[in-house]
């Protein structure tokens, strides 16, 4: 079975902080994908990857940047903490092949104070 | 450009009564599909995938989907639910690799199961 494990399952970090996601995948996988996911919006893309050092703006990058140094993690990264994003984060994976699903981590519930 | 939409935000079923959640999607491609269920404080679990072989899918947990491309539809069913599969669902389409292999995810449907 894939695994996608996010480091933390909950943080709580202040305004203006730097604050680091991790992600790390034990498949092989190619594309790794990070969204938000907030009450009445969905899910929505920040950033994904589709190989080592590659990236590419989602819907809503701004406020965030990642990291891909090696093909099995994947980073997002609060550049300056704001409150509006405090939210759920979920990391995914998948095969570049076309029709393979991503496979998600269980997410980090990030509270920004 | 590719959209999806669950046609009910809410669905409450009786315990061992069947389940049917509808999704209609609109894509430039020729589809990818899956289904994902989400309990509460989880991430996403894959239920099932449609990958145009055949029409109708079998997934996890007694789910399963059928494909119908005049009607653009994925609909959800389960022939008798369970307390455990209250949860939220969510349909999804896929984009094909050139595009970067994105989803587009429905609105999604909560499932509510009464004893």
């Amino acid at each position: 079975d894939v695994k996608v494990t996010q480091s933390s399952r909950y943080l709580v970090k202040r305004t203006g902080e730097k604050v680091f996601l991790e992600c790390v995948q034990d498949m092989d996988h190619e594309n790794m994908f990070w969204y938000r996911q907030d009450p009445g919006l969905g899910l929505r893309l920040i950033y994904f990857s589709y190989d080592v050092k590659m990236k590419e703006k989602g819907d809503i990058p701004e406020g965030y940047s990642v990291s891909r140094e090696k093909k099995e993690r994947f980073s997002l990264i609060l550049e300056s903490a704001s409150t509006n994003q405090t939210s759920m984060y979920l990391c995914a994976s998948s095969l570049y092949r076309g029709g393979q699903p991503q496979h998600f981590g269980d997410g980090t519930r990030l509270s920004i104070l | 450009a590719q959209s999806v939409t669950q046609l009910d935000s809410h669905v409450s079923v009786s315990e061992g009564t069947p389940v049917l959640l509808r999704c209609n999607y609109s894509s430039s491609y020729s589809p990818s599909l899956f289904w994902y269920v989400q309990h509460p404080n989880k991430g996403l679990q894959l239920l099932l995938k449609y990958t145009s072989a055949a029409t109708l899918v079998k997934g996890i947990n007694g789910f399963e989907a059928e494909f119908k491309k005049s009607e653009t539809s994925f609909h959800l069913t389960k022939p008798s639910a369970h307390m455990s599969d209250a949860a939220e669902y969510f349909c999804v389409v896929s984009d094909p690799p050139a595009a970067g292999n994105k989803l587009t995810f429905g609105g999604g449907t909560r499932v509510l199961v009464k004893p």
